[in-house]
């Protein structure tokens, strides 16, 4: 089944402890993005990917940090998480044509208190 | 970047009835995009409208764009109340770079 995973669904920790969200996709695709959803705010984008090695910030990427090792994977790493990081995160991915749909994991809601 | 704008952003109706939603965009497009949430889950891909196209159909939903207009709509006919959920548009630019700009979501009740 094609499907993009993310871990942990929830998380509660606290400021300056630094923590990864994990992603992962199965149908080879080269993009893959961050997004955050906050309420009256919609989805906004974190970072993003084109491909192995390479990747590029988007609207909101201060306080995070990626990587993308390997094709499959892109984790979200936030160094030193503040309270303004509290948020419901989306993963990503897509073909890289753009005229294909984007898949999403089911979210990742953390609280920093 | 551009940003997609959903009007009205909230939208409560009985089932059997129709659903209309608008987005309107302000840069040049590649396509234009329709997802659905369900509460706190996944975006799900609905519908993708090429920008050379000026409407499309997918079971019970239509889609139109207008880019001389900068502007779309999704239309769910016969609401079920499954079909409760928030909608989003996404536009993806020309510029090569895959990004999806949101808009912030109509949020659709459907009352059985």
């Amino acid at each position: 089944e094609a499907q993009v995973t993310q871990n942990p669904r929830y998380l509660i920790t606290v400021t300056g402890k630094k923590l990864t969200v994990t992603c992962s996709q199965n149908m080879n695709h080269e993009y893959m993005s961050w997004y955050r959803q906050d309420p009256g705010l919609g989805l906004r984008q974190i970072y993003y990917s084109m491909n192995v090695e390479v990747t590029d910030k988007g609207d909101v990427p201060e306080g995070y940090k990626v990587s993308r090792k390997e094709k499959r994977n892109f984790p979200l790493i936030l160094e030193s998480p503040s309270p303004n990081q509290t948020s419901l995160y989306f993963c990503a991915s897509s073909f890289l044509t753009g005229n294909t749909e984007a898949f999403f994991g089911q979210g990742t809601r953390l609280t920093v208190v | 970047s551009q940003q997609g704008e959903e009007d009205p952003q909230a939208l409560s109706i009985q089932e059997g009835e129709n659903a209309t939603m608008n987005c309107s965009y302000k840069t040049s497009i590649n396509n234009l995009q329709w997802y659905r949430q369900n509460s706190g889950r996944g975006l799900v891909h609905l519908i993708l409208i090429r920008s050379n196209e000026r409407e499309k159909h997918s079971g019970r939903l239509r889609v139109t764009l207008d880019t001389s207009k900068k502007s779309s709509s999704l239309l769910i006919t016969a609401s079920r109340a499954a079909d409760t959920a928030s909608y989003f548009c996404a536009t993806l630019d020309g510029k090569g770079n895959n990004r999806l700009a949101f808009g912030k979501g109509n949020q659709v009740v459907v009352i059985p």
